[in-house]
Formats: structure tokens, C-alpha cells, sequence
């Protein structure tokens, strides 16, 4: 059991270039998130999914493209890369959370992104 | 939303127990306390959740205040392996299901051998 997986680990990207991160999740949750750490800002949320072909806009949705195509999976694309995106970006999932429901978020363990 | 303030760093000496302060004079009836740590170069972990009662789990404790604008974590017997930056967390439970974490900046806890 794998929790949540986070490829690449690190990248270095020229500005202007684009990618695309991958989170992997193998606990059926429902809930999907990602988050940029900044120093000095702790996590800031970008986008979440709340389902299988569902996108929601976070704190910080500028730049940032997301899609949860299959209920494993959710996607951060970077269209068009710049200096202010260097940072460490935290991918995180969670069981259906209804009601009063307060299931724990589980994180992976980070992509490290610098653009030059 | 509602917010909350912690101590920027914390010290405390290996096998002794450790107080982690939280305020949260603005918190809701309907907010969680959540709190959740970070060791270096890793994602959070949940650490522990509760809402007016006091809570424990294997990994800590959570005492709440009586009016809950506070809340204290407690790790009873610090190791080295607990030195971590750790994060108190107002979550908002509504029936539409809000599952959005706001971190701030939390207390880095310092173990010292």
C-alpha cells in the first residue's frame, strides 16, 4: 500500500516551458488536493477534485491547470512556467468527507520545482 | 475563516513531554481542531482531530479549552523522531462537504538529545 505518490520528485524547468505532475493515489478516496509550500507561508491550497471528473479552484488557481480524469489520479499542469511557481508542490487525498465525516488528509512526500 | 496562532519555534529535551499552544479565539461551533506535522523533506501527517472534549491517540493528546479559543497538543515523551514543524488547523464542517486545510506557518519543535 503505497498512499499517495508524487512523480517527479524533482524538476528544473526554463520559464516559459511547461509540465505536468502526477499524483497517485491507491486508497479509493474520493477527495483530491494540491498545495504549493513557500518558505515562511506554509501550504497554500491551488486546486481539488472533489470526484472522478470534477475540478475545484483552491486559494492560489493562477497559472496552474488540474484534471482528475480517472479516481486515482490527479494532474498539475504548469501551461507556461515562470520564476514565481518555484516551489515545493504537495499532493494530498482524503476519504468522502459528508456530513461531519473529518477523515484525515493524507499527503505524499512533495516535488521539488524550480524555474529558472 | 477563522485563524489561528502559534509559537514560531518551541524547544523541549528528549523524553520529556511536550506542550504545543494553540489560540483560535475566532473559532466557529461548527470548526474541527485539527493539528498535523511535517518532518523535513516530507508531507503532513495527521497527527490529531477534536472538537470540545479532550482526545488521545498513539501519537498524541489534545486538550481543549473550555470556551475552545484554545487548544494544547500534547506529545507526552518527545523523541528525537518528533522534531517537526507542527500545524494547529480550524476545518469547517458543513454538510456540503468542506474539506479545505488552511495552513499558517506553524511551531517548529526542536528536540534537543
Amino acid at each position: 500500500n503505497a498512499g499517495v505518490t508524487q512523480t517527479p520528485k524533482f524538476r528544473v524547468l526554463k520559464t516559459g516551458q511547461s509540465m505536468t505532475l502526477l499524483c497517485a493515489q491507491d486508497m479509493n478516496h474520493e477527495y483530491m488536493y494540491w498545495y504549493r509550500q513557500d518558505p515562511g507561508m506554509g501550504l497554500r491550497l491551488i486546486h481539488y477534485s472533489v470526484g472522478e471528473g470534477t475540478t475545484a479552484k483552491g486559494e492560489v488557481p493562477d497559472g496552474y491547470n488540474v484534471s482528475r480524469l480517472k479516481k486515482q489520479n490527479f494532474l498539475l499542469g504548469l501551461e507556461s512556467a515562470a520564476p514565481s511557481q518555484t516551489s515545493v508542490y504537495f499532493c494530498a487525498s482524503s476519504y468522502s468527507p459528508t456530513g461531519i465525516n473529518n477523515q484525515p488528509q493524507h499527503f505524499g512526500d512533495g516535488t521539488r520545482l524550480s524555474i529558472l | 475563516d477563522a485563524k489561528t496562532t502559534q509559537p514560531n519555534s518551541m524547544e523541549s529535551n528528549e523524553e520529556e513531554p511536550v506542550h504545543l499552544p494553540c489560540n483560535h479565539s475566532t473559532i466557529s461551533g461548527t470548526d474541527y481542531i485539527h493539528w498535523y506535522r511535517q518532518l523535513p523533506s516530507q508531507g503532513p501527517e495527521y497527527v490529531i482531530h477534536g472538537l470540545t472534549s479532550n482526545v488521545n491517540n498513539r501519537m498524541a493528546s489534545l486538550a481543549i479549552a473550555e470556551d475552545r479559543k484554545s487548544s494544547t497538543l500534547i506529545l507526552h515523551r518527545a523523541t528525537l523522531r518528533d522534531a517537526a514543524v507542527y500545524y494547529c488547523i480550524l476545518r469547517a464542517i458543513s454538510n456540503f462537504g468542506n474539506e479545505k486545510l488552511t495552513f499558517g506557518t506553524g511551531t517548529r519543535l526542536t528536540i534537543i538529545p
